[in-house]
Order: C-alpha cells, then sequence, then structure tokens
C-alpha cells in the first residue's frame, strides 16, 4: 500500500490554465505538506496543515489554494497556470517530528510542465 | 528565520571509499530535529537518517553516520563503504519544535565511480 499517493504523477497544461493535484496520505498524520521542487533541486515548503488547518503558508502567490477536507488528504488548486510554476510538487505527511522516531513520508511528485 | 545550507553542490566518490557531505543550519530555537533525505533518480524521498538536537551521541545507520556539532551548528553525512546504489541527490532537512516547519538545504549531488 502507498503511504503518501499523489495525482496525477504527470501534468501537462497551458498558461492561463486552473489545475488541482490531489494527495491522500493512508498513515494516520497530522500533519501534511506541499513543497516545490524547481529544475534546479530547491526543494521549498509551501504550506503545512495540521489537523485541516493551515499552519504554514510560506510567500506563495494566491494563485495557489490548498484545500484539506479531511486530514488524510491535502489538495492543491493552481488558478491562471504560469510558466515559472512548472516543477515537481510533493506532498508529504508526518505526526509530530518531535516525537519518537518520527519522520515525514513523502509522495512521489507531480512534474507539472506548463507551456 | 531558520536557514539550512548544504556548501557541496555536487561530490563524487569511489565505490568503497567514504564521503563526507556537509549541512550547516541556523536558528534561534532550542528544539529541533535534522534529517537527511536521498532522492535517487527516481524522485522518491528516502529518509537516510535522523538526530535529534538534544541527544549528543551521533545518529548511525548502518553504512551512514552523522557528525552533529551542536554549537557549530553542523549536521554532516558520512557514508563508508559507498555502493552504486547511494548515488543520488542528498538533502539535508531541520524541523523546529516552535515553529513546526520542514525545511530543507540546498541538495547535494552525489556520484558514486565504479
Amino acid at each position: 500500500d502507498t503511504a503518501v499517493s499523489q495525482t496525477p504523477k504527470y501534468l501537462v497544461t497551458q498558461m492561463g490554465n486552473d489545475k488541482s493535484i490531489k494527495c491522500e496520505q493512508n498513515l494516520g498524520h497530522d500533519t501534511m505538506y506541499w513543497y516545490k521542487q524547481d529544475s534546479k533541486k530547491f526543494l521549498k515548503i509551501m504550506f503545512s496543515y495540521n489537523n485541516k488547518e493551515l499552519i504554514i503558508n510560506e510567500t506563495v502567490p494566491n494563485r495557489f489554494s490548498p484545500k484539506s477536507p479531511d486530514k488524510a488528504h491535502l489538495n492543491l488548486h493552481i488558478n491562471s497556470l504560469e510558466l515559472g510554476d512548472s516543477a515537481v510538487y510533493f506532498c508529504a505527511s508526518s505526526q509530530d517530528l518531535t516525537g519518537g522516531n518520527t519522520e515525514a513520508f513523502f509522495g512521489q511528485g507531480t512534474r507539472l510542465t506548463v507551456v | 528565520a531558520q536557514t539550512v545550507t548544504q556548501s557541496q553542490p555536487e561530490m563524487s566518490v569511489q565505490e568503497a571509499e567514504t564521503v563526507t557531505l556537509s549541512c550547516t543550519y541556523d536558528t534561534s530555537e532550542s528544539d529541533y530535529y535534522l534529517f537527511w533525505y536521498k532522492q535517487p533518480p527516481s524522485r522518491q524521498m528516502i529518509l537516510v537518517i535522523r538526530q535529534e538536537a538534544y541527544k549528543q551521541q551521533n545518529a548511525t545507520e548502518n553504512r551512514f553516520s552523522v557528525n552533529f556539532q551542536k554549537a557549530a551548528k553542523s549536521f554532516s553525512l558520512k557514508i563508508s563503504d559507498s555502493q552504486l546504489g547511494d548515488a543520488a541527490m542528498y538533502f539535508c532537512g531541520y524541523y523546529g519544535g516552535a515553529t513546526n516547519k520542514l525545511i530543507f538545504g540546498t541538495g547535494t549531488l552525489l556520484a558514486v565511480q565504479p
């Protein structure tokens, strides 16, 4: 069973379109994250949710809107896509990272290409 | 704000040799946790090793060990007996107990030569 799954794995779309990436975790974790990995492989945190509440929002354009319908899901909706949005987007989840031998688990990433 | 710096964009090591990847961080928090993640060409992020800042003892995990120097805010990863499968991008990660933020350095691309 996949612990953190993202769909789709690849997404090619035109500038100006609106698209969503879905993420689901079956680990029972309280916290979920979205990261953006650009062409230089920099892995930058975008958002973090804890029990469906937004706790981190890192200077991300408001075209990006995360939505957490329940604590097992964190979706990312992007409006008016721009060329610079092309990247690999990773979803991750964790239990409290301060407790015990815990780690963040990552999805396989979604490669978004805006043309 | 917390930052993580990896000063080596690329490293290379011969198979069976030892290599050390550097990581420094900056924080004013007292409660934090450090990680090394590996990202092979498959893109999957895989935890290599974890260190709690309150523990003085360096973490080890089979061929992987860290040199944690808290005063210097340094957290390097040593890979012993390097294998071809160790070739990957390695990310140093920081998690702050107060900020609840897991952030990463810019990564080090490790090549393993046969």
